[in-house]
């Protein structure tokens, strides 16, 4: 059974830091491309950073949070990351660690459970 | 901020059908490929559609999805109580060289 848990998640204040971590079982992590997506409590889904799978390891990140945000993966540790540094008050949001569908653009097929991320003073 | 957008709400009795329209762009429904995705309160989303038109195994057919032009669509037919949720659009836009998803789209089952 494929199975995708967040940690790393909690408060923190404005400017601090946060790495948030996704382990994966239950399928070849290698071969997965990997994402960070976030929700916002009560609002709409915004995709947030990208790492490619065991031939390149590229990764691309949003917009708004490119230079603040870093997405890694160890794929002997079966795990994914994400930095967080710099964060902001509309950073505050449950963030999903979700994996592509396999050999097709712009679909994830599995989505963890999510952690939550509250940026707060 | 949203670069989809969608219906906001939609709603029918059970055994109706339902449509959701996702508009867009070139940039990204007009040129790159559109998934669909259901979420239930305090859930995580899955998957219903990729591909435009896709069904991922265990999503039932009486969920389709289209595209014409720079709009794609979700459908549901014969309505049950249990698609009572909220929906999502995606696709990659190249201009922002990012994944980007819809405003979502609240379906109520009277």
């Amino acid at each position: 059974e494929v199975q995708l848990v967040e940690s790393g998640g909690g408060l923190v204040q404005p400017g601090g830091s946060l790495r948030l971590s996704c382990v994966a079982s239950g399928f070849t992590f290698s071969n997965y491309e990997m994402n960070w997506v976030r929700q916002a409590p009560g609002k709409g889904l915004e995709w947030v950073a990208h790492v490619s799978g065991n031939r390149n390891n590229l990764d691309y990140h949003a917009d708004s949070v490119r230079g603040r945000f870093t997405i890694s993966r160890d794929n002997s540790k079966n795990s994914v990351f994400l930095q967080m540094n710099s964060l902001r008050v509309e950073d505050t949001a449950f963030y999903y660690c979700v994996r592509d569908l396999l050999f097709v653009g712009n679909a994830w097929d599995y989505w963890g459970r999510g952690t939550l991320v509250t940026v707060s003073s | 901020q949203s670069v989809l957008t969608q219906t906001p709400s939609s709603s029918g009795t059970p055994g109706q059908r339902v449509t959701i329209s996702c508009s867009g762009t070139t940039a990204n429904i007009g040129s790159q490929p559109v998934s669909w995705y259901q979420q239930f309160p305090g859930a995580a989303p899955k998957l219903l559609i990729h591909s435009d038109d896709q069904r991922p195994s265990g999503v039932p057919d009486r969920i389709s999805g289209s595209k014409s032009g720079t709009s794609a669509y979700l459908a549901i037919s014969g309505l049950q109580s249990e698609d009572e949720a909220d929906y999502y659009c995606s696709s990659w836009d190249e201009s922002l060289s990012g994944h980007v998803f819809g405003t979502g789209s609240k379906v109520t089952v009277l």
